[in-house]
């Protein structure tokens, strides 16, 4: 059964460093997501991409973050600047529609620990 | 602003028990309506959703959730669990013409042997 595949499952980084969190969705997909959940607290929404563009983006997905597909199949998540906050469990989505339609196929997450 | 609630952050049952996770949401118009899964180590998994039509909706697993437009809820349910249902359980709601769906808190589910 097609999955969406995340690397690394674990990253530890510095504050002040570039990180660079990679997905790969399922391959007929269309519409893909990054969402992250802090230890504790809910799973938030960061953006959405589409057609090579994000169609949205939360509040959370400020100018240190940026998004990318870089070759038709990997799908990237970069922080250019890691803050202690930006510690959490980051999740790749992908679906075939848009979200209120489709159903959205996850990751299983990059733990991303900012010391 | 479009919200989900899940009142509990924990939950144990018994295996072999009945099941009832709680969820509501708010938001102005009938939502898409989804419950996840999420093992240890692993990803979310859809267990079911709610587009439209018949308010009781069955999923994978023995799941089944019941849309309640009255009470804004979408309660999560299983007749009788088992110990590999022990994980944790995300409500969520897509709102139509956005490219997002929101998520509850979590319930995590405890099973007692």
């Amino acid at each position: 059964e097609p999955e969406v595949t995340q690397t690394p499952s674990h990253q530890v980084t510095q504050m002040g460093q570039e990180v660079i969190l990679r997905c790969v969705p399922i391959s007929n997909h269309l519409y893909f997501y990054w969402y992250r959940q802090i230890l504790g607290q809910k799973v938030e929404f960061l953006v959405s991409f589409y057609n090579n563009e994000i169609s949205e983006k939360s509040e959370i997905f400020d100018d240190q973050f940026s998004v990318e597909r870089p070759d038709g199949s990997n799908f990237t998540l970069k922080i250019r600047s890691t803050k202690l906050e930006d510690s959490a469990m980051y999740f790749c989505a992908s679906s075939e529609e848009l979200a209120g339609v489709g159903e959205q196929f996850f990751g299983p997450g990059t733990r991303l620990t900012v010391l | 602003a479009q919200s989900v609630t899940q009142p509990d952050i924990h939950i144990t049952v018994s295996e072999g028990a009945s099941l009832e996770l709680r969820c509501n949401y708010s938001y102005g118009a009938t939502p898409y309506l989804f419950w996840y899964v999420q093992s240890p180590g692993q990803g979310l998994q859809l267990l079911l959703k709610y587009f439209s039509g018949d308010t009781l909706v069955q999923g994978i697993k023995g799941f089944e959730a019941e849309f309640k437009r009255s009470q804004s809820s979408f309660n999560l349910r299983k007749p009788s669990v088992h110990w590999s249902d022990a994980a944790e359980y995300f409500c969520a709601v897509g709102i139509n013409r956005d490219d997002k769906i929101i998520f509850g808190k979590g319930t995590r589910l405890h099973i007692l042997p």
